[in-house]
């Protein structure tokens, strides 16, 4: 099973719009850390976010804003009045402990192709 | 600050020859990572080194892919013989500390490679 789901292969947006794009995980660990990427055509992974698991507080960060619901599985990224530069494939990614030790795998989502038309 | 730097940037080859990806990780970074990445996929992991010792090849094709980080610095990986199935991005990535994939990636552009 999909351990990290992001539904939307491909969203596309007028700028000026606001877009969400949904991630949800599955993990039977109690202590797992949350991230997302971008990644522009350059192809360059650019770190965004990262979230633990006890920490349920949403952040924003300028035009982004993330809601992490823990009932719910879900780690959801917003970014508010979209813009042409924001045109990249995102990626939502579980960090999870394999054993007792700390020998954590990454475990990233297909990505959502985010395209922002003028 | 230099970030993560890769080449060759595009390889291509015929199938049966080798290709060999290198990468100089982030100054200080003790944690290196090589993906590869297919298109319309996330990335999957081959190796992790933390400083010269390979913690996790689990997913490294033994049979025709190698890895080294001599120094614990920069990296080098080897396919020899390459196959079709091999074109892709090969990615690297490093962080700081060795906890491993707790903390941000700091990735570099990549290595497109292409198998004819």
């Amino acid at each position: 099973a999909q351990k990290v789901t992001q539904a939307q292969t491909e969203i596309s947006v007028v700028e000026k719009e606001d877009v969400t794009l949904d991630c949800v995980y599955e993990t039977r660990d109690t202590t797992y850390y949350l991230f997302w990427y971008k990644q522009p055509p350059s192809g360059e992974l650019v770190f965004l976010i990262r979230r633990n698991s006890f920490d349920e507080q949403n952040e924003i960060s300028g035009r982004y804003s993330w809601n992490f619901q823990k009932s719910t599985s879900s780690f959801n990224f917003t970014i508010t009045a979209s813009q042409v530069v924001d045109s990249a494939v995102y990626f939502c990614a579980l960090s999870e402990a394999l054993n007792a030790g700390n020998n954590r795998k990454l475990i990233w989502g297909l990505g959502t192709s985010l395209a922002v038309n003028p | 600050e230099a970030g993560v730097v890769q080449s060759p940037r595009y390889k291509i080859i015929e199938k049966k020859q080798p290709v060999a990806f290198w990468c100089n990780p982030i100054s200080g970074h003790n944690t290196l990572y090589w993906y590869l990445q297919n298109l319309g996929q996330g990335p999957e992991l081959l190796i992790r080194y933390e400083n010269e010792e390979a913690v996790d090849d689990s997913q490294l094709p033994k049979d025709r892919f190698s890895a080294e980080r001599l120094k614990g610095v920069d990296s080098t990986l080897k396919i020899q013989p390459a196959e079709l199935g091999d074109s892709a991005v090969y990615l690297c990535a490093s962080s700081l500390g060795v906890a491993g994939h707790t903390g941000e990636l700091f990735f570099g552009e990549g290595s497109r490679l292409t198998v004819l």
